[in-house]
C-alpha cells in the first residue's frame, strides 16, 4: 500500500554470484534512496537518487552498484558480497532530495542473505 | 558523528494501556516522521512533523515536534494487539539526510 515494491522479498546468495535487487515507486516521486538495515543498528543511507542522478554516495564499498534508469526505478546490482552483507535493503522514495518537506516513504525490503 | 537517542528499547504493555516513546537529538531538527516496523516489513510512516511545537494525531497516535526541536514524542493510546511492532523516528538537521534511531520495540499482552 506504500507505493513503492521490491523484488525480491528474499535473496541467499553466495559470495561469488551476481544478483540485483529491483525497486519501484508508483507515487510520482523524483528522488530514491537504498538504506540497509542490520540487527540492532540504525538505518544507514547506502545511495540517494534525485532526478536519476545519483547525488550521495554513503561510502559504500564498490561491490554495491547502484542504477538508476528513471525516476520510477532504482535497482541494486551485488557481486562478491560478503558475510556480513546479509541485512535487510530498503529502497525509499520522496517528492525531491534535500527539501523541506522531503518525506520517505519505504519499501518492503529485501532480506539479503550471504553464505 | 550525529547522534539520536530513542527510549525505551522495548517495553511491554497490557492492552488498553497508553504508550508513550521519545527520541532526543543533540542537535536541533527542522523534521521529525515516526515509523512503525512489522517483522520482514520496510517501515510503515505513521506521522510527519515539520515545525517545532507541531501536534499531530493519526487515529490512536499521536506525536509532537518538541519546542526546542532536540525532541520528539508519540503517544499511542489504548494500544491493541496489533499495536505490536518497532517504532522507529527520523530526524533531520537542515534539508540533508535523515538520522534514525534504534527503535522502540514495543509487546502488548492481551
Amino acid at each position: 500500500e506504500t507505493g513503492v515494491t521490491q523484488t525480491p522479498r528474499h535473496l541467499v546468495m553466495g559470495m561469488t554470484n551476481k544478483k540485483s535487487l529491483k525497486c519501484e515507486q508508483h507515487l510520482g516521486h523524483n528522488a530514491m534512496y537504498w538504506y540497509k538495515q542490520s540487527a540492532k543498528k540504525p538505518l544507514e543511507l547506502m545511495f540517494v537518487y534525485n532526478f536519476k542522478e545519483q547525488t550521495e554516495n554513503n561510502s559504500v564499498p564498490s561491490r554495491f552498484s547502484p542504477e538508476c534508469p528513471n525516476s520510477s526505478h532504482l535497482f541494486l546490482h551485488l557481486h562478491t558480497l560478503q558475510p556480513e552483507d546479509s541485512a535487510l535493503y530498503l529502497c525509499a522514495s520522496s517528492q525531491e532530495w534535500r527539501t523541506s518537506t522531503d518525506t520517505q516513504y519505504f519499501g518492503p525490503g529485501t532480506r539479503l542473505t550471504v553464505l | 558523528g550525529q547522534q539520536l537517542n530513542q527510549s525505551p528499547q522495548s517495553m511491554f504493555i497490557q492492552e488498553g494501556e497508553d504508550v508513550s516513546m521519545n527520541c532526543t537529538s543533540s542537535s536541533i531538527f527542522n523534521t521529525w516522521l515516526w515509523y512503525k516496523q512489522d517483522p520482514g516489513e520496510g517501515p510503515v510512516l505513521l506521522i510527519a512533523l515539520y515545525k517545532a511545537g507541531e501536534l499531530t494525531s493519526n487515529g490512536r497516535l499521536t506525536a509532537q515536534f518538541g519546542i526546542t526541536r532536540k525532541d520528539s514524542f508519540l503517544n499511542i493510546s489504548a494500544s491493541i494487539p496489533s499495536d505490536v511492532g518497532i517504532y522507529f523516528c527520523a530526524g533531520r538537521p537542515g534539508t540533508y539526510k535523515y538520522i534514525f534511531g534504534t527503535g522502540t520495540r514495543l509487546k502488548v499482552l492481551a
